[in-house]
């Protein structure tokens, strides 16, 4: 079945400096990657829908500028989390559609993002 | 938009049955989705269901869909101590293109 590799699994940065988490499909192609956060004990909430070689669409809510996201090729994704903050402290999950199966999200393994 | 909403806890012994509940709100939604997660780590795709079917059966897992009420729901036959985790019911929206997703029913087995 499709792939998707999320790395890294965990970093812990200092406040003020800039994260990136890379998403890649392995075995697929897609044109559409998703970007989640899940606070603890919550729900996956939707951040923004990433678009191959087109701007991403934020939720509402969701600062453009603080979480950059660049899907520059056709298997990579990446959400920057820029001059990170305590409060950006969360586990993030990016998502990719595998347009081989009409039914198909499949899911990476998470980062956990801890900001001191 | 779509709006998911499952219990929030279950616990059941072990070899016991589990049923864990769903509602959602938009019935544009073409697939309805069953996605376990651990502790620490992403979403597995346990199980989904075409929107025009009522029951599906996965081994152990038995979803049935409920169209007119928009209710879902997940049994697992024989819970183990590894079923143990969170279960997310999920939707589409958008006519197929975001997931959106329940608030998880934490599922305890005891032995």
């Amino acid at each position: 079945g499709a792939v998707v590799s999320q790395h890294p699994s965990r970093v812990i940065c200092k406040s003020g400096t800039s994260v990136k988490i890379e998403c890649r499909s392995l075995d697929f192609q897609a044109t559409t990657m998703f970007w989640y956060r899940q606070f603890p004990k919550q729900s996956l909430m939707l951040m923004a829908t990433s678009n191959e070689g087109s701007k991403a669409t934020y939720e509402q809510g969701v600062e453009k500028d603080k979480f950059l996201i660049n899907h520059a090729s056709l298997t990579l994704s990446t959400l920057t989390v820029t001059s990170a903050h305590p409060e950006d402290s969360s586990f993030y999950i990016c998502s990719a559609r595998d347009h081989r199966e009409t039914y198909g999200y499949t899911f990476g393994s998470g980062t956990r993002l801890t900001v001191v | 938009g779509e709006d998911v909403e499952q219990s929030l806890f279950l616990s059941v012994r072990e070899g016991d049955s589990s049923v864990i509940n769903c509602t959602y709100t938009d019935s544009s939604s073409t697939y309805l989705y069953w996605y376990k997660q651990e502790p620490g780590a992403g979403l597995q795709l346990l199980t989904y269901i075409f929107s025009n079917m009522d029951m599906k059966q996965d081994q152990r897992l038995t979803v049935l869909l409920n169209k007119k009420d928009k209710h879902l729901s997940l049994r697992i036959a024989d819970t183990q101590t590894g079923d143990s985790a969170i279960y997310f019911c999920a939707g589409t929206m958008e006519y197929g293109n975001k997931l959106v997703f329940g608030a998880g029913t934490i599922l305890r087995v005891k032995s």
